[in-house]
């Protein structure tokens, strides 16, 4: 079945530090991915996304490149700020399936 | 205008109790969803409706009973709660039933005590 697979957290960085967070998948088909991201106290909200290999999502700084060879979908931000401590989650959806998330990884992002 | 809404936003309960919780969603999406988060974050699809018919149904305790009474709103009443039905419950629509954008609403969070 189809899965997602994110690095544990919680990730604290400093201010203008680089992010990753690793992302892998395994999936029937040909799965479209996402980044969401949940604020404190919020709901989730999309922040990026990418439907076919090689494609590059990005938004507010954040990139993510949707890699068939590596099943990856790893998120990069160059230099991370206060404001975007949050818990980010990586997801997949494929064939006639719902979106199907990973667990989380919480970052801290510090002054 | 809010895309997705929830009410209400906190609920305290106790043990046994009968409750629900309402959503609605102004952004003509034909898909709706609940999902559980618990305290690990860790987010859970519950139950998905496509113009108000059920599509998915995940294992969840015969307790939990949505009901849709129109394209815009999905309502969860949940029935006898027990401590373990205490999260954060969020409701999200999208346009299609797969592979679309869905969009949250800001969660209903629920302690029974």
């Amino acid at each position: 079945g189809n899965s997602v697979t994110q690095m544990e957290g919680p990730v604290t960085l400093s201010e203008e530090a680089f992010l990753t967070i690793n992302c892998t998948y395994t999936a029937t088909g040909y799965p479209s991915l996402f980044w969401y991201v949940q604020y404190p106290g919020e709901g989730l909200q999309l922040l990026l996304k990418a439907t076919k290999a090689d494609d590059k999502g990005s938004n507010k700084g954040f990139e993510a490149t949707y890699r068939k060879e590596t099943t990856s979908f790893h998120l990069e931000k160059g230099s991370v700020q206060v404001s975007d401590s949050a818990v980010y989650f990586c997801a997949l959806s494929s064939g006639n399936t719902p979106l199907v998330f990973g667990k989380g990884t919480r970052l801290s992002v510090i002054a | 205008d809010t895309a997705v809404s929830q009410t209400p936003k906190y609920l305290v309960t106790q043990m046994g109790n009968d409750k629900s919780i309402k959503c609605e969603q102004n952004l003509g999406h034909d898909t709706m969803y609940w999902y559980k988060q618990d305290s690990k974050k860790f987010l859970k699809i519950m139950f998905s409706y496509n113009n108000k018919e059920l599509i998915i149904n995940e294992t969840v305790p015969n307790r939990f009973s949505p009901k849709s009474p129109d394209k815009a709103h999905l309502n969860l009443h949940i029935n006898s709660l027990e401590l373990g039905d205490s999260a954060v419950y969020f409701c999200a629509s999208s346009q299609g039933n797969t592979g679309d954008t869905q969009y949250f609403g800001p969660g209903t969070r629920l302690t029974v005590l």
